[in-house]
């Protein structure tokens, strides 16, 4: 199972773009790279999933190298409601493992 | 429509103890899993099932029991609980869509457990 590692915590202001990057050096050919956001007393929710190069949907970006060891979340003018925890996970097989993510906090 | 339901939202326990926790889905997905999430801490994978009498252990099955005799329940044992099960439970679950990878987890709203 690849191991990711992403920073503990980050700051950020309203109206600003986050970017969150998450190493995983030992990824392997099948696995994909997926994002979760988990607010406090809920459950982990999804936001993107990608494989290679780069995905967009309505809420973030995932950009991916082309040698996959890494990974960067983009949140496109953030506001205080995207005060959460953001988990980047490595899957592959069905032992889909969290690490410790990064808490972000918005600033106003 | 009402996604993955986890019950009861809280429960306190003595040690020693046995309790079911319940988590049911109404997506007809393949894949279901249980985990626990500690304070400050990331979740950790208890066990998973990838269809009706299939399960298997994850990063921390000891204490835990699972069984999967229909496609919408995965309730998950404690057959004797010990203070360090303490935790906020989540359960969750996906489409495989016939491949070898999960897909988008959808979860439950967790379940708190406290064991005296």
């Amino acid at each position: 199972l690849a191991k990711t590692t992403q920073p503990i915590s980050m700051d950020s202001y309203e109206g600003q773009e986050v970017n969150i990057t998450c190493s995983h050096n030992n990824i392997a050919t099948n696995d994909y790279i997926t994002w979760y956001q988990q607010f406090p007393s809920q459950g982990p929710r999804f936001i993107i999933q990608g494989y290679k190069t780069k995905v967009t949907n309505e809420v973030a970006s995932l950009f991916i190298p082309a040698d996959r060891k890494s990974s960067t979340l983009s949140l496109p003018r953030v506001s205080l409601s995207d005060t959460a925890v953001y988990y980047c996970l490595v899957e592959g097989g069905f032992k889909t493992i969290f690490g410790a993510g990064t808490r972000l906090f918005v600033k106003a | 429509n009402a996604g993955v339901t986890q019950t009861p939202k809280f429960q306190v326990l003595k040690t020693g103890q046995s309790m079911t926790l319940q988590c049911a889905q109404d997506m007809n997905h393949e894949y279901m899993s249980w985990y626990r999430q500690d304070p400050g801490m990331g979740l950790r994978l208890i066990h998973y099932s990838v269809g009706a009498g299939i399960t298997d252990q994850g990063e921390v099955p000891n204490g835990y029991n699972v069984s999967r005799s229909t496609t919408e329940d995965f309730p998950l044992r404690l057959l004797s609980a010990a203070p360090s099960q303490t935790s906020v439970y989540f359960c969750a679950s996906s489409s495989l869509g016939g491949g070898p990878n999960t897909g988008e987890l959808f979860f439950g709203e967790g379940s708190r457990l406290t064991v005296l």
